[in-house]
């Protein structure tokens, strides 16, 4: 199995700060299939990134993803009020999917 | 617009079945398929399985595979999900989600049902 470490855990940032959350994985990711998703309480999650750098139709420009191999990044460049929550990354290049563990993103 | 709509939540008893429905409309059946995924109290997302909406075929993470069956109608776009032998750690928000079919299987998750709730408590 593909195992998938997220780090950190908790990011504390104010509105207007940038975020970097990382995704590294236990084995390298076939053809960069990774993707990020971003989920509020109460809510399904929604797609952000995949193919590790794509947004997904709709996501603002500031959210933007990297990375090859094992280890990839999601950075948000200006974080507006409405992107506190949970982020998880997924890998779909193997049979069986697997998402990393999220990382919690709270107002400082 | 693609929408997946999912029945409501349910309450069972360890030992006991549920069946989960996850009605899809808004893009062609045949063309995606339909995974499960489950988010226990707080905790992160787990992947079950999935079904192709193509030929009904299925793959099931091991952690469920003997308890786990998926299955579709084709004649109205329905995807079921059954989980048998319900466990306490069954408990959680059960989502149906929409992705394409690669080569090695399920792509990326493009669209989520609302999430069914199964409380699994004695």
């Amino acid at each position: 199995e593909l195992v998938l470490t997220q780090s950190p855990g908790t990011l504390s940032l104010s509105p207007g700060e940038g975020a970097t959350l990382s995704c590294g994985a236990s084995q390298s990711v076939r053809s960069n299939f990774l993707a990020w998703y971003q989920q509020k309480p109460g809510q399904a999650p929604r797609l952000l990134i995949y193919g590790a750098s794509t947004r997904a139709t709709g996501i603002p420009a500031r959210f933007s993803g990297s990375g090859s191999g094992t280890d990839f990044t999601l950075t948000i460049s200006r974080l507006e009020p409405e992107d506190f929550a949970v982020y998880y990354c997924q890998q779909y290049g193997s049979s069986l999917i697997t998402f990393g563990q999220g990382t919690r993103l709270e107002i400082k | 617009q693609v929408q997946l709509v999912q029945s409501g939540g349910e309450v069972k008893k360890p030992g006991a079945s549920v069946k989960v429905s996850c009605k899809t409309s808004g893009y062609i059946f045949s063309n995606y398929g339909i995974s499960w995924v489950r988010q226990a109290p707080g905790q992160g997302l787990e992947w079950m399985g999935w079904i192709s909406g193509h030929n009904g075929n299925t793959r099931y993470e091991q952690k469920v595979q003997d308890r786990v069956s998926m299955t579709m109608d084709t004649s109205t776009n329905l995807v079921y999900m059954e989980l048998r032998s319900l466990r306490t750690d069954d408990t959680a928000v059960y989502f149906c989600v929409r992705h394409l079919i690669g080569v090695g299987g399920p792509y990326y998750f493009d669209s989520w049902g609302q999430g069914t709730l199964v409380t699994v408590s004695s």
